[in-house]
């Protein structure tokens, strides 16, 4: 079992650009979500999916969408990106609302 | 108030020491709650679920008090290996089938020699 696995590891993109994270997780779990992490603020949610098909906004979703097209998948996609998006974005999945998640490696990514 | 907080530390605790964290959250419905640790520049990693009845695994103990909205782990005899972030996470009241946990900051816990 591979978990949660993100790619890339590391991105650096100009502003404006646009670039999509993908996640990937091999335990047939229905939820899975996105997260940003920025010093002093903690984890904070960006749109998250309760199952093929379904998805939903999160704490902090402009800027960013998302779909998911099958249990495995779901990527997270910059529509333009910005110097703000600068971060350091992390996938994660549960079996259900009431469980633990199992995070992804993460995507550190810098906008210039 | 936030959410959930916690005293973001450093806690600098000698080899061997009993450390003790606490978290409050702000919402009383809150549903399910949880530790993960998070090492430096890694991904957070589920520690334990907390449970009303209290909990404990091996060194750690995970205790829920609903009454004053505080969660707490308590680490017995510290390990150097037991040195990172350790994160409250809190998993507010279901609304239809959203699943929107609220993380704490995290509290720094560094073991010493």
């Amino acid at each position: 079992n591979a978990g949660v696995t993100q790619t890339p590891k590391f991105q650096v993109l100009k502003t404006g650009q646009s670039m999509t994270l993908q996640c990937a997780q091999d335990m047939n779990h229905e939820y899975m979500s996105w997260y940003r992490q920025d010093p002093g603020m903690g984890l904070r949610l960006i749109h998250y999916s309760v199952g093929a098909g379904i998805t939903d906004q999160g704490e902090v979703p402009n800027g960013y969408n998302v779909s998911r097209s099958t249990t495995e998948d779901f990527p997270l996609r910059l529509l333009s990106a910005a110097p703000s998006q600068t971060s350091v974005y992390f996938c994660a999945s549960s079996y259900g609302r009431g469980g633990g998640y199992t995070f992804g490696s993460g995507t550190r990514l810098t906008v210039v | 108030r936030k959410e959930v907080e916690q005293d973001p530390g450093p806690f600098n605790v000698p080899e061997g020491a009993t450390v003790a964290f606490n978290c409050t959250y702000s919402n009383s419905a809150s549903q399910s709650f949880f530790w993960y640790r998070q090492d430096c520049r890694k991904e957070p990693k589920l520690l334990m679920s907390v449970y009303s009845s209290g909990n404990e695994d091996g060194r750690f103990t995970a205790q829920l008090n609903r009454a004053s909205q505080y969660i707490s782990l308590l680490i017995r005899d510290s390990k150097l290996s037991d040195s990172a972030t350790y994160l409250c996470v809190v998993n507010p009241p279901y609304i239809g089938t959203a699943s929107k946990l609220t993380f704490g900051t995290g509290t720094r816990l560094q073991v010493t020699l």
